[in-house]
């Protein structure tokens, strides 16, 4: 069974530029999870996406957006980057209803 | 006080031991509870998860649960240096259904 993936696998950006980020979560599952993990924090929380919902978003600016296809796929979007947006961006799925997450490889984004 | 703690560690173990790594959390009402661990420059893969206080095994690893103290555990028993790696506790909040992360624990099996 093929696992969540993640595109591109490397990005680099410029300041005030926007960057797109691509995720297929595995089979079955509808729910999407998108973290960022800066160099030396923890997984921040940023959006969570179910059957095509906007489920809850954790506390990022409203530059950080995205959404999800029909067929359960994801994007996210960040606006206006800014040099400390640059992290590794991972996407997570899991069954509707279950919890546990299963993680893509990521995409890490520099801003320069 | 953070909502999910973890000492950030290095736990340094001698190979063979039993590892213990620990996580608290602030939300009385959180019923979920995961352990991942994440390698350097990969993501992070689901260990374990435990909802009902006590314990639960599977394999080499134990997680404990106590929901009074709001703490959560994880033993890694016959420590191997391949289990090296930061453990990340992970929490579901009440109410808002967000899943936490602590900042991790990094853990170095010596051989």
């Amino acid at each position: 069974e093929a696992g969540v993936t993640q595109s591109p696998t490397h990005l680099i950006k410029t300041r005030g530029q926007q960057a797109t980020l691509r995720c297929s979560p595995i089979s079955g599952h509808t729910s999407v999870y998108w973290y960022q993990q800066a160099l030396g924090l923890g997984l921040q929380f940023l959006l969570w996406y179910d059957e095509g919902e906007e489920r809850n978003r954790g506390n990022f600016p409203p530059r950080f957006s995205g959404r999800q296809f029909p067929n359960y796929s994801s994007e996210l979007n960040v606006n206006a980057l800014e040099l400390e947006d640059s992290a590794l961006y991972l996407c997570a799925s899991s069954f509707v209803g279950a919890y546990e997450q299963y993680f893509g490889p990521g995409t890490r984004l520099t801003v320069t | 006080q953070k909502e999910v703690e973890q000492n950030s560690g290095p736990l340094s173990v001698p190979e063979g031991a039993i590892a213990s790594l620990n996580c608290t959390y602030s939300d009385r009402g959180s019923q979920s509870f995961f352990w991942y661990r994440q390698y350097s420059g990969k993501s992070p893969e689901l260990i374990m998860f435990i909802y009902s206080n006590g314990d639960k095994e599977d394999g080499r690893f134990t997680a404990q649960l106590n929901k009074a103290s709001q703490y959560v555990s994880l033993l890694i028993r016959d420590s191997q240096p391949s289990d090296s790696a930061t453990y990340l506790c992970a929490v579901i909040m009440s109410g808002t259904y967000k899943y936490i992360f602590g900042t991790g624990t990094r853990l170095k099996v010596l051989a």
